[in-house]
């Protein structure tokens, strides 16, 4: 059973630009939820997806988006990066619909950096 | 708004001893209460979890107690390990948040056992 991954593992962006993150699930996990980590905070919920619908969002704006495929990937989409969207963003999978309380196994993340 | 608090933000703590690391939450509806150890360029990995109709709940040298009426749970590690050193953090997650799974977490406490 292979673990989550997320890539790329690092990421310079300039401020106005667009950026793509990319996360493959566990094989069988219908449900990714996304996180963006500021540094010395814990993680915050940005949205999840299930058989890819997004059904629960975070206090996010829209021009954070994502997609889920079939083949259990998915990506995290951010239009007009913003200083402040400097953080560690990490994906996590669970097996079934993301009952509350289900255990989500995490990706390493993606630490995006925007000047 | 933080609604799962963590107000130390290290601990140090000889091995063999016991380790408590603490938890505040403010939000009622919470009904799951999760523990996570990240080691550094890790992701998250759950550790151990309880729901709201316990008070206690134990898995090997880990045990998690929730005091309902306090909105207060703590994490106790004993013996401590210097494998244990990393940063847990305290999450909660409320079943009724709309079919999906939002997992709220705090800030961390960043454990470091001393042989």
């Amino acid at each position: 059973e292979t673990g989550v991954t997320q890539s790329p593992t690092h990421l310079i962006k300039t401020r106005g630009q667009q950026v793509t993150l990319r996360c493959s699930s566990q094989s069988g996990h219908n449900t990714v939820s996304w996180y963006q980590q500021a540094l010395g905070q814990g993680p915050q919920f940005i949205f999840q997806y299930y058989r890819e619908e997004e059904n629960g969002r975070g206090n996010f704006p829209p021009r954070f988006s994502g997609l889920q495929f079939p083949n259990y990937s998915s990506e995290l989409n951010v239009n007009a990066l913003e200083l402040d969207d400097s953080a560690l963003y990490l994906c996590a999978s669970s097996p079934t619909g993301g009952r509350a309380g289900e255990t989500q196994y995490f990706g390493p993340g993606t630490r995006l950096l925007v000047l | 708004d933080q609604q799962v608090k963590q107000n130390s933000p290290s601990l140090s703590v000889q091995e063999g001893r016991i380790s408590i690391l603490n938890c505040d939450y403010t939000n009622s509806m919470f009904d799951y209460f999760l523990w996570y150890k990240k080691y550094p360029a890790e992701g998250p990995t759950f550790l151990i979890s309880i729901s709201s109709i316990k008070d206690k709940n134990e898995d090997g040298r880990f045990t998690v107690f929730l005091n309902k009426s306090a909105k207060h749970l703590s994490l106790h590690i004993v013996p401590s390990q210097p494998g244990d050193s990393a940063v847990y953090f305290c999450a909660a997650s409320d079943s009724g948040s709309g079919g999906y799974q939002k997992v709220t977490f705090g800030t961390g406490t960043k454990l470091q056992v001393i042989p």
